[in-house]
């Protein structure tokens, strides 16, 4: 069964950082790419950042460009988002997600920036 | 940057009745569009997957059909378990976007 769990959630402050983590199991998880994308509660889906299978190609949202940073390791079928110089508006849920189609998502985990 | 339009925003459905939602691309995506349901407070899930292919597990009463710029999510027979948000997203280009969520509620 796949599965993915998020983690590293929480409350920052404006400014701060935070790393997000997402486990996945029960799967090839070298063979996928990986994805981010957030949702504000109550409001629509934001594709935020994509990373290939063998992290060859990257890519982000405008929003995040340069503040974010996602990565992988297989070794550990993990994926990762280093979040810095977080802003209000990027408070949301943040799913991870498989593949070009998003075929599996994790259920989230809640980023609130707010001091 | 693709700009998907989905419409309806909302529809009120009774069960058993047939529902068709449609997702416009501001340009052509080929097939590189899929369909998601959200129910709340759950994570969304992939109900078709390039405009017109299944994703294992759904049921088969969710369709989806196009190319370009015009596609179309049908739910045929709708069950009261049906009742969610449904958002179209697009994979051709970056940024990658999504629509803004069609709400189906069960009268």
């Amino acid at each position: 069964e796949v599965q993915l769990v998020e983690s590293g959630g929480g409350l920052v402050q404006p400014g701060g950082s935070l790393r997000l983590s997402c486990a996945a199991s029960g799967f090839s998880f070298n063979d996928y790419s990986m994805n981010w994308v957030r949702q504000v509660p109550g409001r629509g889906l934001e594709w935020v950042s994509t990373i290939s299978s063998s992290s060859s190609n990257i890519y982000y949202a405008d929003s995040v460009k340069g503040r974010f940073t996602i990565s992988r390791d297989n070794a550990k079928s993990s994926v990762f988002l280093q979040m810095n110089n977080l802003r209000a508006d990027d408070t949301a849920v943040y799913y991870c997600a498989r593949e070009s189609a998003y075929d599996f998502w994790g259920r989230g985990t809640l980023v609130t920036v707010s001091s | 940057e693709i700009v998907l339009t989905q419409s309806p925003d909302f529809q009120s459905v009774t069960p058993k009745e047939n529902v068709t939602i449609t997702c416009r691309a501001s340009q052509s995506i080929d097939t590189f569009l899929h369909w998601y349901q959200q129910k709340p407070d759950q994570s969304p899930k992939l109900l078709i997957k390039y405009a017109s292919q299944s994703f294992s597990g759904v049921p088969s009463r969710f369709s989806g059909s196009g190319s370009g710029t015009d596609f179309t999510l049908s739910i045929n027979s709708l069950e009261a378990g049906d009742a969610a948000t449904y958002y179209c997203h697009q994979n051709r280009f970056l940024p990658f976007t999504f629509g803004p969520g069609t709400k189906v509620d069960i009268k």
